[in-house]
């Protein structure tokens, strides 16, 4: 079956713009989160959904939102970019929150310049 | 807030050589998961561990979750340089609609 699918896999944006991420969960999983990744910070979570609530938020600014479609899509929201928003960000399914394991995609490379 | 801190940050060993990474939560865990990410790759699911005490094996990865369900372990017995990468553990709180949060990582190095 189908992984987890990151778009788009790259992307270079300004100081002051926004940005929109997605990813489409394997078939079946309703369970979607979203992670930032540095190389200083390791994985920071930034929110989980569950069928199109959203049940867990990071400590991250207002600039930073989400939010999952009936189908199980999700999307994450930045805006107002900053050079420290320079990141992979990865999103990871499950079948539900207690499910056994993440799968995750191959994340997006975001540039802030 | 909960945290998951995991030590070391850095491993360089020998191949062959014995290879243990440490995980400890400030808080009760109700599982913990543990991941491998290759350079260059995305985190790749290992293993979860929900019992206390419980102990589970792969090849050469042994995985163990302490007593009180706060800290973890993995040690891979042997390292090959298809070990080469960063180990993450990741927790879930106790409460049920408690986040996942993962440590920063052990970088394992195969010296050759």
């Amino acid at each position: 079956k189908a992984g987890v699918t990151q778009t788009p896999r790259y992307l270079i944006k300004t100081r002051g713009q926004q940005v929109t991420l997605s990813c489409s969960p394997i078939s079946g999983h309703r369970s979607v989160s979203w992670y930032q990744q540095t190389p200083g910070q390791g994985l920071q979570f930034l929110f989980e959904y569950f069928s199109e609530t959203q049940r867990n938020k990071g400590n991250f600014p207002g600039r930073f939102s989400g939010r999952q479609f009936s189908n199980s899509r999700s999307e994450m929201n930045v805006s107002t970019l900053e050079l420290g928003d320079s990141a992979l960000y990865l999103c990871a399914s499950s079948l539900d929150p207690a499910g056994q394991g993440y799968t995750f995609g191959s994340g997006t490379r975001l540039t802030v310049v | 807030g909960q945290q998951v801190m995991q030590i070391p940050q850095y491993q360089h060993v020998q191949e062959g050589e014995d290879f243990t990474t440490y995980c400890n939560s400030s808080t009760t865990l109700s599982n913990i998961q543990w991941y491998k990410q290759r350079p260059g790759g995305h985190p790749v699911f290992l293993i979860q561990l929900v019992k206390s005490g419980e102990v589970k094996k792969q090849k050469r990865l042994t995985f163990q979750f302490g007593e009180a369900k706060k800290n973890s372990s993995l040690h891979i017995t042997a390292t090959q340089t298809t070990d080469v990468g960063t180990y993450f553990c990741a927790g879930r709180g106790a409460n049920r609609d408690d986040k996942i949060i993962f440590g920063k990582g052990t970088r394992l190095h195969i010296l050759p």
